[in-house]
């Protein structure tokens, strides 16, 4: 089973400020790595596929990046919606095998 | 405008059964996969199984292969996640999420429905 693992654990940015969290594979996984956003209270929304690619409605200052074991997201100017929880997505498609990372938390300095 | 409206959570006893249900609208539901996710704070995020547009594929997560069944309704625009031998690390939010059609990611999430499993 490929196990995710995100850092930090948390990240303490200022509103205006970049935010970069990083997302490891115990093995490779190639692209097939999502995003998501989840705001308190709501469930989780997709941001990036396919390592890099955003998801319909997702503005510009979110980026996604890295292939194989290593995957950043970027977001280039946080905004007050943008503090929240993070989980990375490994998705394979045979045999299914979709496993989540345990999360970063990204909070106001 | 996609919306996915689970229900069905509820508190059950261990080794109790229970039944969650998921209503689509917005979307031509048997067009896509689905799948249900759920969400504990010992556990995290937790994909639990995913069903084919036709009904023909599931597929399970290790952690409830043998004791969950996912079906779907397509008449109904409805999704199903029947659940026996509940333990307490079956506690969780289950969510109710639409496949991208594409690849399995989650393009759209419902609000989630609470099943706790305690005497």
């Amino acid at each position: 089973e490929i196990v995710m693992t995100q850092s930090p654990a948390t990240l303490s940015v200022s509103p205006g400020e970049r935010a970069t969290l990083s997302c490891r594979a115990s093995q490779s996984v190639s692209s097939d790595l999502a995003w998501y956003r989840q705001k308190p209270g709501q469930a989780p929304r997709l941001l990036i596929y396919g390592a890099s690619t955003r998801a319909a409605g997702i503005p510009a200052r979110f980026s996604g990046s890295g292939s194989g074991t290593e995957f950043t997201l970027t977001i280039s100017s946080l905004q007050s919606e943008d503090f929240a929880v993070y989980y990375c997505q490994h998705y394979n498609n045979w045999p299914p095998s979709l496993t989540f990372g345990g999360g970063t938390k990204v909070e106001i300095k | 405008e996609v919306q996915l409206v689970e229900s069905g959570g509820v508190v059950v006893q261990p080794g109790g059964s229970l039944t969650l249900s998921c209503e689509a609208s917005g979307f031509t539901f048997d067009d896509y996969t689905m799948h249900w996710v759920r969400q504990s704070p010992g556990r995290g995020l937790e994909w639990v199984a995913l069903i084919s547009w036709d009904a023909a594929n599931t597929y399970y997560a290790d952690s409830v292969k043998g004791r969950f069944t996912i079906s779907r309704d397509n008449n109904k625009n409805s999704l199903f996640l029947q659940m026996n031998s509940l333990a307490s690390e079956d506690t969780a939010l289950y969510y109710c999420a639409k496949d991208d059609g594409s690849n399995y990611v989650f393009d759209h999430w419902g609000q989630g429905t609470l099943v706790t499993v305690s005497s």
